[in-house]
């Protein structure tokens, strides 16, 4: 897996839009780009994944670049409930086993 | 649907007693994992489970031992522990173990080795 290079904190003052960003420069062409996100004490949580293409879903937007070495995980209105570990993931889409690799991600703090 | 559950929630152990941590999934996953997770660490997986009747190590696997019972749940045991095994532990599962299958965490068994 290509390795993961993210901010250790961040700030973001609830109902402003929280942009988490992420260095992937060693990725592959054939590697996704996944978000999971742990709150205190909990199991982590999927967020989102992309391959080239931007995505969205009901919890958030994921915009990679064209070179595909960075991405931005944006919560458009972040709470204070989204307050947690975000991590950026690299992973091969394939039929064989892949592992997920959790880096120490980035520890947002959403504030009233 | 509940999701991953995970029994107990809570645990101490003195050092050399064993325990079994319990993971059970409602969703007709065919894959499940166990991971640990130290204090300020990333999660590492210690044995991962692809099908019912398979089982295989994982980045840490060496005091535990895993047992598939059937599609839905998937144990883990501690046979002697020691202060080294304090972790937080999860339980996972996904549709397969392909790369890009996404995985769904229980809520985490907090165990302390004293």
């Amino acid at each position: 897996d290509a390795k993961t290079t993210q901010p250790t904190s961040m700030d973001c003052a609830e109902g402003r839009a929280a942009n988490l960003p992420c260095n992937h420069s060693t990725i592959s062409g054939n590697e996704y780009v996944y978000w999971y996100r742990q709150i205190h004490s909990q199991g982590p949580q999927y967020i989102i994944h992309g391959l080239k293409n931007n995505e969205t879903n009901e919890m958030a937007s994921l915009i990679i670049t064209e070179d595909r070495k960075s991405s931005t995980l944006i919560l458009p209105h972040a709470t204070l409930r989204d307050t947690a570990v975000y991590y950026c993931i690299v992973r091969v889409e394939n039929t064989g086993f892949q592992k997920l690799v959790f880096g120490t991600g980035t520890r947002l703090l959403v504030s009233p | 649907n509940a999701g991953v559950t995970q029994t107990p929630k809570f645990q101490v152990l003195k050092t050399g007693q064993s325990m079994t941590l319990q993971c059970a999934q409602d969703m007709n996953h065919n894959s499940m994992y166990w991971y640990r997770q130290d204090p300020g660490m990333g999660l590492r997986l210690i044995y991962y489970s692809a099908s019912e009747g398979t089982t295989d190590k994982g980045e840490v696997p060496n005091g535990y031992n895993v047992s598939r019972l059937n599609k839905r749940e998937f144990s883990l045991r501690l046979e002697s522990a020691a202060p080294s095994q304090t972790s937080v532990y999860f339980c996972a599962s996904s549709r397969s173990a392909g790369g890009a299958e996404t995985q769904y965490f229980g809520p985490g068994t907090r165990l302390l080795v004293l």
